[in-house]
């Protein structure tokens, strides 16, 4: 039972567009989204979060949209840099959640092609 | 500030031998302890997590164990490693619902 969804295993956007990722949930009681950058044979880095109180949180090249009707979020990125190639994933918490448990998805791999 | 060790950073061991990956966490007390693994073509899935020394919670049926036997030891254990359990793993410290501090990883193969 997958809670938190990212339904594209990869992307690639040409640098200097946009990039858009995506991420459902399923459970309501989420309250709280971030998203973590990943490159190979390191632990994920916290990128940016957004909580549900919020519709939209910026830091930056790096946006986080929250539609809480759809259960969805998205990441935009722009413009993209050859810098930002990695593995991103979503994630969700929830204050009921036993012993601050944070639900990841099964991340995104973005390339950013010259 | 607070630092996550984890060893070693890659690991190449023989099906039917043990595991034994150790996470040291640094600058707090009492932390929220986390294994994941992010196996090859999916996400980060949680193992295991501890709140307290001795006390560890699974979340999936598997072929690896976990113990805390100090408060900012967690370590992962296997008495047989099979195939299946090739794959990256994480350690996570957790101080709130809304921050995960991660480890470097530790890229672990099984032949």
């Amino acid at each position: 039972d997958q809670q938190v969804k990212q339904n594209s295993p990869s992307l690639s956007v040409q640098e200097g567009r946009i990039s858009i990722l995506n991420c459902d949930y399923t459970n309501s009681m989420f309250d709280y989204f971030l998203w973590y950058k990943k490159y190979p044979a390191e632990g994920p880095t916290f990128l940016i979060s957004i909580s549900s109180i919020k519709d939209k949180n910026e830091d930056g090249r790096f946006t986080v949209f929250l539609n809480k009707s759809a259960k969805h979020l998205s990441l935009h990125i722009v413009p993209s840099q050859p810098g930002d190639s990695a593995v991103y994933f979503c994630a969700a918490s929830s204050p009921y959640s036993s012993a601050s448990k944070i639900i990841f998805g099964s991340g995104t791999r973005l390339s950013i092609r010259p | 500030s607070q630092t996550i060790h984890q060893w070693p950073a890659t690991l190449v061991q023989p099906v039917g031998s043990p595991l034994s990956l150790e996470c040291t966490v640094e600058g707090t007390s009492n932390p929220n302890l986390y294994w994941y693994r992010q196996a090859a073509g999916r996400g980060l899935q949680l193992l295991f997590y501890s709140v307290g020394i001795g006390q560890i919670s699974s979340e999936v049926p598997q072929n690896l164990s976990a113990s805390r036997p100090q408060d900012r030891q967690f370590i992962l254990s296997s008495k047989k490693l099979l195939l299946s359990d090739s794959g990256f793993y994480l350690c996570a410290w957790l101080p709130r619902t809304t921050e995960a501090f991660f480890g470097q990883g530790t890229r672990l193969t099984v032949v």
